[in-house]
């Protein structure tokens, strides 16, 4: 069973561009969270989505949304980057949410901005 | 608000020695769950174990094995007999709840290990 994959796993862009980030979930899994890693503020929840629909956010502004598709798989966006977006992007799965249910992590991309 | 507190940044061991990562937290539910899991330096997080605010018995995988104790908020891991490949930082994490809308996980900051050849 192939495990979460995302893509890009390195992308390196400029202050002020966009970036979409995709991870695609374990084969059967409906839920999907994301996470960024920074070194100063460690590991934290940007969002989760379920059967296409956002469920819960974390407490990122605007300029990071997300979404995902009808085959489970999820894209992140982030407009506007700013020096403090780079970062490890981390994409969880499960196969229907909550905490009872473990989550997959996959990879990660890492993304700088310059 | 929930808060996981891991306040060992980094420890050093010899190989074959074993090694306890701490973790304390702080929430308001009474139904919880917390988490342990592992980062190698490919960045991938590993699960290594859930628990339930309900199920304070102790659990042993392998070399493994984690102490959770409600009275101090505290669930601590022991690698017995640590080896090189135990090398990595290690995340505690906290949910609240039960069921849908609850798998936002809290992290500590991490514990980084080095086992020493």
């Amino acid at each position: 069973k192939a495990g979460v994959t995302q893509t890009p796993r390195y992308l390196i862009k400029t202050r002020g561009q966009q970036v979409t980030l995709s991870c695609s979930p374990i084969s059967g899994h409906r839920s999907v969270s994301w996470y960024q890693q920074t070194p100063g503020q460690g590991l934290q929840f940007l969002f989760e989505y379920f059967s296409e629909t956002q469920r819960n956010k974390g407490n990122f502004p605007g300029r990071f949304s997300g979404r995902q598709f009808s085959n489970s798989r999820s894209e992140m966006n982030v407009s506007t980057l700013e020096l403090g977006d780079s970062a490890l992007y981390l994409c969880a799965s499960s196969f229907v949410g909550g905490p009872e249910n473990e989550q997959f992590f996959g990879p990660g991309t890492r993304l700088t901005v310059l | 608000a929930q808060k996981v507190t891991q306040a060992q940044t980094e420890i050093s061991v010899v190989e074959k020695e074993d090694v306890t990562l701490d973790c304390v937290y702080e929430t308001r539910d009474t139904t919880y769950y917390l988490f342990w899991y592992k980062q190698p330096p490919s960045g991938e997080l590993v699960f290594l174990i859930r628990r339930n605010s309900f199920d304070e018995q102790n659990e042993i995988s392998g070399r493994y094995s984690w102490n959770f104790q409600k009275s101090t908020s505290s669930f601590n891991f022991t690698i017995t007999a640590s080896q090189v490949v135990d090398s990595a930082v290690y995340f505690c994490a906290l949910s609240g709840g039960w069921g849908f809308g609850n798998e936002k996980l809290t992290f500590g900051t991490g514990t980084r290990l080095t086992i020493i050849p």
